[in-house]
């Protein structure tokens, strides 16, 4: 089974700019998350998507966004960047909808300048 | 506000030993706990869980430790070994809209030295 992919890998984005992350999920896996990862600042939660709906949401503003398509792909949207939305961004997919395991991509990495 | 703490930002063990990671939460609604692994250029992989019902699961090398009362939990690692070398992060979920939300920590960067 093929694991979590995340396009692209890495970009370079300007201030003010905007940006789409994608993510595709292990087959078979409805629920989609999406984290942001920053040095010392862990993991932080922005949202997920389960059957096309966002199910929850972080605590982020609503410059990031996000989809789900009816295959379970996801993409996740940061509009107006800032300097300080560099960050790895990471995705992860789960089969139902109580189990706390994640499967987690390889991440993009996000650098605006 | 940090739900999750991982106080010990890194900890260096010598291979063989035990390795004993520490989290600490605040809310009390946390009834699942999990441990993550992450190399560098990778995406975390999970590595044990324990439901609050448990105080002790086990898995092989690693052993996880959960003190209700105290709102902690520990990940052991015995033997360590120098592949264990990664940035372990905790994390904590309850229910929430019918699917758990894992709330982490900052993580803790554990180097074995051979």
């Amino acid at each position: 089974k093929a694991g979590v992919t995340q396009t692209p890998r890495y970009l370079i984005k300007t201030r003010g700019q905007q940006v789409t992350l994608s993510c595709s999920p292990i087959s078979g896996h409805r629920s989609v998350s999406w984290y942001q990862q920053t040095p010392g600042q862990g993991l932080q939660f922005l949202f997920e998507y389960f059957s096309e709906t966002q199910r929850n949401k972080g605590n982020f503003p609503g410059r990031f966004s996000g989809r789900q398509f009816s295959n379970s792909r996801s993409e996740m949207n940061v509009s107006t960047l800032e300097l300080g939305d560099s960050a790895l961004y990471l995705c992860a997919s789960r089969e139902g909808t109580v189990t706390g395991e994640l499967f987690f991509g390889e991440g993009s990495r996000l650098t605006v300048l | 506000d940090q739900q999750v703490k991982q106080n010990s930002p890194s900890l260096s063990v010598q291979e063989g030993r035990i390795s004993i990671l520490n989290c600490d939460y605040t809310n009390s609604m946390f009834d699942y706990f999990l441990w993550y692994k992450k190399y560098p250029a990778e995406g975390p992989t999970f590595l044990i869980s324990i439901s609050s019902i448990k105080d002790k699961n086990e898995d092989g090398r690693f052993t996880v430790f959960l003190n209700k009362s105290a709102k902690h939990l520990s990940l052991h690692i015995v033997p360590s070994q120098p592949g264990d070398s990664a940035v372990y992060f905790c994390a904590a979920s309850w229910t929430s809209g019918g699917s758990y939300i894992p709330t982490f920590g900052r993580g803790t960067s554990l180097i074995v030295h051979p």
